[in-house]
């Protein structure tokens, strides 16, 4: 299975101020297809997972514009411009180009408010 | 509204079995593949089975391989999992999700149910 590892495990910003959270793959998400198969999920404290970025950089529907997603192969980045209260929570980054299926996320990353 | 509302949690114990079940609504459900991932308490995401749009491909996680098994009836616009020879380590929160696409494999979870609790103990 493809291991996703992602750094920092935690991090504590000042509202307004950016954030920026690592995920690496330990095989590339590139498929043969174009597509990049990387996404991005926040789970705020009581709440399920809700979907930020798809195939690498691509917000999805009411995502605001300060979060934003880049990289490729086996390198990829979430950052958030200028982080508010509501970004609290756990962030996932999850891959899925495999077939057969095997789904796999990240460890998560912890943003708290200083 | 697109809702995904789980059932079916509950305390078994270990080697007994359990069927989660997952209403959905405000979405056609035959034009999209589901899943089910889950939280451990305190833990990360899990993905534990996956289905595509019609029944006729599904997947599952090695950890749960030959003991669950998932299935959807696009007539009652439901997805379920049936659990069989529960251990200690599926304790957890399961989720039902809803797939970007129709297909398994290669797709977002775009929308997720708050869950229901699975408890395996003695």
């Amino acid at each position: 299975d493809i291991v996703m590892t992602q750094t920092p495990l935690s991090l504590s910003v000042t509202p307004g101020q950016p954030a920026s959270i690592s995920c690496k793959s330990s095989q590339s998400l590139l498929h043969s297809d174009g597509k990049t198969y990387l996404y991005w999920y926040l789970q705020k404290p009581g709440q399920p997972p809700q979907l930020l970025i798809y195939e690498v950089s691509n917000r999805f529907s009411g995502v605001p514009d300060r979060f934003s997603g880049s990289g490729s192969g086996t390198d990829f980045t979430l950052k958030i411009s200028r982080v508010e209260a509501e970004d609290v929570g756990v962030y996932y980054c999850m891959q899925s180009i495999q077939l057969p299926p095997r789904y796999t996320f990240g460890q998560g990353t912890k943003l708290e408010i200083k | 509204e697109v809702q995904l509302v789980e059932s079916g949690g509950g305390v078994v114990r270990p080697g007994g079995s359990l069927r989660l079940s997952c209403a959905a609504s405000g979405f056609t459900f035959d034009d999209y593949g589901m899943s089910w991932v889950r939280q451990a308490p305190g833990k990360g995401l899990e993905w534990v089975s996956g289905i595509n749009w019609n029944g006729g491909s599904t997947g599952y996680a090695d950890s749960v391989k030959g003991r669950f098994t998932i299935s959807r009836d696009n007539a009652k616009n439901s997805l379920y999992l049936q659990m069989n020879s529960l251990r200690a380590e599926d304790t957890a929160l399961y989720h039902c999700v809803q797939h970007s696409g129709y297909d398994l494999g290669r797709e977002a979870f775009d929308i997720w149910g708050q869950g229901t609790m699975v408890t395996v103990s003695s």
